[in-house]
Formats: C-alpha cells, sequence, structure tokens
C-alpha cells in the first residue's frame, strides 16, 4: 500500500516569505495527490490538488509541483499571511502524511 | 450544496461507557471515512465504508466499530471508552472511487472527551 511521508513537521516563517512543504510516496501507481489545509477547531479543507498527468499547478498564492520519478511532490505558499498560518497535509492514494504545522509571522 | 456534516460538535463520556458519533455525506458521495486526531496530530485512519459494505479498517482494536445505512449516512460507534480515546474524530466522504477521484470532504468533527 501506499505511505506518504511529510517533511517537515513545524515550519514558521515571517509575513511575505515563501513557504515550502514536500511529501514523498511509494506507490509508483499513485496518480492523484491532494492538499488540505486544517485551521483550528475545523476539519481538513482541500486547497488545491494534482494529477499525475501534469507537473506543476498553481491557485493564486499557492502551487503544488510533482516529479513521478523521484516520487515527490511538494506545497509552495508564497507571499504568506497570517491567515496561512494552520496545518498542512498531504495525501496520497487515500493515505495523508503526518502534517506540517505552518505558522507566519507577522 | 450542503458539506459533510457531523453530530453531535462535542461528547463527554465517562470510561467504559459507549460512544456513537454520526455522519451524513455530501449528496452524491457513497464513501465515508472515519479519522481519529488526537492532540491536533496527524489523521489516524480508523474505517472506510462504500455502499454499505466496510471496505477497510486500520489499526484499531475491535472496539472501534461502525455501519453505513442505505443513505450513506453513517456511524461510528466506540465501546469500552478508555481516556485515550479523547480525540477530534472527523468524517469525510467521496465520490465513487470508479469516478475517477478520492477527493475527501471532511466534516467538522466530533470532540469526545473521556474523563
Amino acid at each position: 500500500g501506499e505511505n506518504v511521508e511529510q517533511h517537515p513537521s513545524t515550519l514558521s516563517v515571517q509575513e511575505g516569505d515563501s513557504a515550502v512543504i514536500k511529501c514523498t510516496y511509494s506507490d509508483s501507481a499513485s496518480n492523484y495527490f491532494p492538499w488540505y489545509k486544517q485551521e483550528l477547531g475545523k476539519g481538513p479543507q482541500l486547497i488545491i490538488d494534482i494529477r499525475s498527468n501534469v507537473g506543476e499547478k498553481k491557485d493564486q498564492r499557492i502551487a503544488v509541483t510533482l516529479n513521478k520519478t523521484a516520487k515527490h511532490f511538494s506545497l509552495h505558499i508564497t507571499e504568506t499571511q497570517p491567515e496561512d498560518s494552520a496545518v498542512y497535509f498531504c495525501a496520497g492514494e487515500g493515505r495523508f502524511g503526518a502534517g506540517t504545522r505552518l505558522t507566519v509571522k507577522p | 450544496e450542503a458539506g459533510v456534516t457531523q453530530s453531535p460538535t462535542h461528547l463527554i463520556k465517562t470510561r467504559g461507557q459507549q460512544a456513537t458519533l454520526r455522519c451524513s455525506p455530501i449528496s452524491g458521495h457513497t464513501s465515508v471515512y472515519w479519522y481519529q486526531q488526537a492532540l491536533g496530530l496527524g489523521l489516524q485512519f480508523l474505517l472506510w465504508y462504500d455502499e454499505g459494505e466496510e471496505r477497510n479498517r486500520g489499526n484499531f482494536p475491535p472496539r472501534f466499530s461502525g455501519r453505513q445505512f442505505p443513505n450513506y449516512s453513517s456511524e461510528l460507534n466506540v465501546n469500552a471508552l478508555e481516556l485515550e480515546d479523547s480525540a477530534l474524530y472527523l468524517c469525510a466522504s467521496s465520490l465513487p472511487r470508479d469516478r475517477g477521484t478520492d477527493t475527501q470532504y471532511f466534516g467538522p468533527g466530533t470532540r469526545l472527551t473521556v474523563l
């Protein structure tokens, strides 16, 4: 089955800086990789996803890149804002990474 | 379109009691997943139901059980509650897997506290 590893577990950045969270997966047949954001007291919410037939997808300040050869995918947040502070989870084939707690300092 | 709903929002029980948590999926979704999230940590997979059948189960003892009803809503039961069962229990739903996507949409969770 799929294993998804996520790094780092915590990330602190200054407002306006970029943040990058990386995940690796083991099943080369995996073809769908969503990212979720969980704010305090709420359930995780889908923020962006990517399928294996593309290498990059962008939505305003967030982007996801996929390297199928290396079996890793990354979430990029540019121009971070305090409201980006949350826990972020990657997923692959229904399995979730352990999560990254992002703190954006004003 | 209504999202995934869960009830109750909070539940307080004592050790040894039983807890029942409920989940209503998004209309048209046939799969329901249950996760345990302790102390804001990672999502621990509990159960996956699809079309009324249990499809997969995480590494949890048998006192964690559930079912899915004909209308695709689901119930999670935890028997003989232990203190370490205190956690946020999240339910998620998705379209049938053969629709080409397994995006899971989460509810707000039920906060279970065992005293």
